[in-house]
């Protein structure tokens, strides 16, 4: 148990469907992020936010749209997805980002596994 | 963005010292350098971070060179329980607004009775 929590653990939905992924994290922390985990790749960073500032959208498309509402959950909103967009979403949190570490130490979520059908 | 390269698999004997090394050529000034554990069905678990020269704690040593163009994390003693995939991770806020992490693809480490 890390902390952070993420519902659904699984997800299977339509290319037509509107879903969403929740996070939500107990530790304090002030940065989030949203990863996606797709077999035989690396762990691709989606988005970051610092104190609820999203900081970072490594050219996700629009498909996938994020929210944080305040520093202890995260969502992120799916809608028209495509087959490849099936994987693993990871969420995680962090101190504060402050130009130091980055982020220092990151507690991850379990993850909601994606399929699209 | 530093790309980093590690070796897809190892494979080691119970009681065993691994070092696992990542290559990451292009790292920049304000880039970390961070290894994660991975078990199946769970999210990455923080390991150890560090700039530069060694970093230690309970559980593995980090070991960077004065270039910084490479790390390699070191795991004394493993065991069974040390079966995982294990990520290099670099990366930094630039303060502008910027943070940029890439993680390698992963090692995947087997310990063998």
């Amino acid at each position: 148990e890390t902390g952070v929590t993420q519902t659904p653990r699984h997800l299977v939905m339509g290319m037509t469907n509107k879903k969403s992924l929740k996070c939500e994290q107990h530790l304090g922390h002030n940065a989030m992020y949203w990863y996606k985990q797709s077999a035989k790749k690396p762990l691709e960073l989606m988005f970051v936010y610092n104190f609820k500032e999203q900081t970072e959208n490594n050219s996700v498309p629009s498909r996938f749209s994020p929210e944080c509402p305040n520093s202890s959950h995260l969502f992120l909103h799916l809608h028209t997805l495509q087959p490849e967009d099936s994987a693993l979403y990871l969420c995680a949190s962090s101190q504060a980002l402050s130009g130091g570490p980055p982020g220092n130490e990151q507690f991850f979520g379990p993850g909601t596994r994606l399929t699209v059908l | 963005l530093a790309k980093t390269t590690q070796p897809v698999s190892m494979d080691s004997y119970e009681g065993q010292e691994v070092n696992i090394t990542c290559s990451h050529n292009n790292i920049a000034t304000n880039d970390y350098i961070t290894w994660y554990q991975q078990f199946p069905s769970q999210g990455p678990r923080f390991i150890i971070q560090g700039y530069k020269t060694k970093v230690t704690n309970e559980v593995a040593s980090l070991f960077i060179p004065a270039d910084r163009k490479s790390s390699t994390l070191s795991l004394p003693r493993v065991s069974l329980s040390d079966t995982a995939v294990y990520y290099c991770l670099v990366g930094g806020y630039s303060g502008a607004g910027s943070y940029q992490l890439t993680f390698g693809k992963g090692t995947k480490l087997s310990v063998i009775p």
